[in-house]
């Protein structure tokens, strides 16, 4: 079936510094549709990027992402980090069928620090 | 904006107990969905529905059973509860289409003594 894998399960940063999350699927589907949930302290987990278009970038709120077929990965990118951004970064896969499920990864916990 | 609300947003049960955790949208959509958060596993699917009248099991839906009693209501039941369901439980909703985006509830956490 179709599975997510995010490698880091703690990615620590100094602010300013650039952020890269690892994210890669698997799917028997040609169809992938992404995305990057990101969920703060407190909050509901929101989407903060998607994409289902091969090697095109996508940007929302200073991150960016895209989406590699050929690699099947879709990691998620900001160039410098701030206190803010500091959150559980959630990549999902959409499943091949109308009923809108996902499959997550497990998540990956950021922290800046100052 | 989307609005989806659950109720409550803090539970503590005894071992065997019912709860009924409730979710609310009203965004109409059709589809809602129940996670369980926990550390490691990330956002797991418990059970999720097209419509009023239907409900189907996600990946892990042993120990939970739901209910879709209108378009706008979902509820996770656990009829015999166990402390291996201490967990925080999401619920969302979400329109089929072109992205499928899913807005999520704040959450219930449940503690299960």
């Amino acid at each position: 079936g179709d599975s997510v894998t995010q490698k880091e399960g703690l990615v620590t940063l100094t602010e300013g510094l650039p952020v890269m999350l690892n994210c890669t699927y698997q799917t028997i589907y040609s169809n992938a549709f992404l995305f990057w949930y990101v969920h703060y302290l407190n909050e509901s987990p929101r989407l903060l990027l998607k994409s289902s278009t091969d090697n095109k970038r996508t940007e929302h709120q200073g991150f960016h992402a895209t989406l590699h077929k050929s690699s099947s990965s879709f990691h998620l990118q900001k160039s410098s980090a701030q206190l803010s951004d500091s959150a559980l970064y959630y990549c999902a896969l959409r499943h091949n069928t109308n009923t809108g499920k996902l499959t997550f990864g497990d998540g990956t916990v950021l922290t800046v620090k100052p | 904006e989307a609005a989806v609300t659950q109720s409550p947003r803090n539970k503590v049960a005894v071992t065997g107990g019912k709860v009924t955790l409730s979710c609310n949208q009203t965004n109409n959509h059709n589809n809602m969905y129940w996670y369980r958060q926990d550390t490691g596993h990330g956002l797991r699917l418990i059970h999720y529905s097209y419509g009023a009248g239907s409900t189907e099991k996600g990946d892990i839906p042993d120990g939970y059973k739901a209910s879709r009693p209108s378009q706008e209501n979902f509820s996770l039941i656990l009829e015999l509860a166990t402390p291996s369901q201490t967990s925080v439980y999401f619920c969302a909703s979400g329109e089929t289409g072109s992205s499928y985006e899913q807005y999520f509830g704040p959450g219930t956490r449940l503690t299960v003594l």
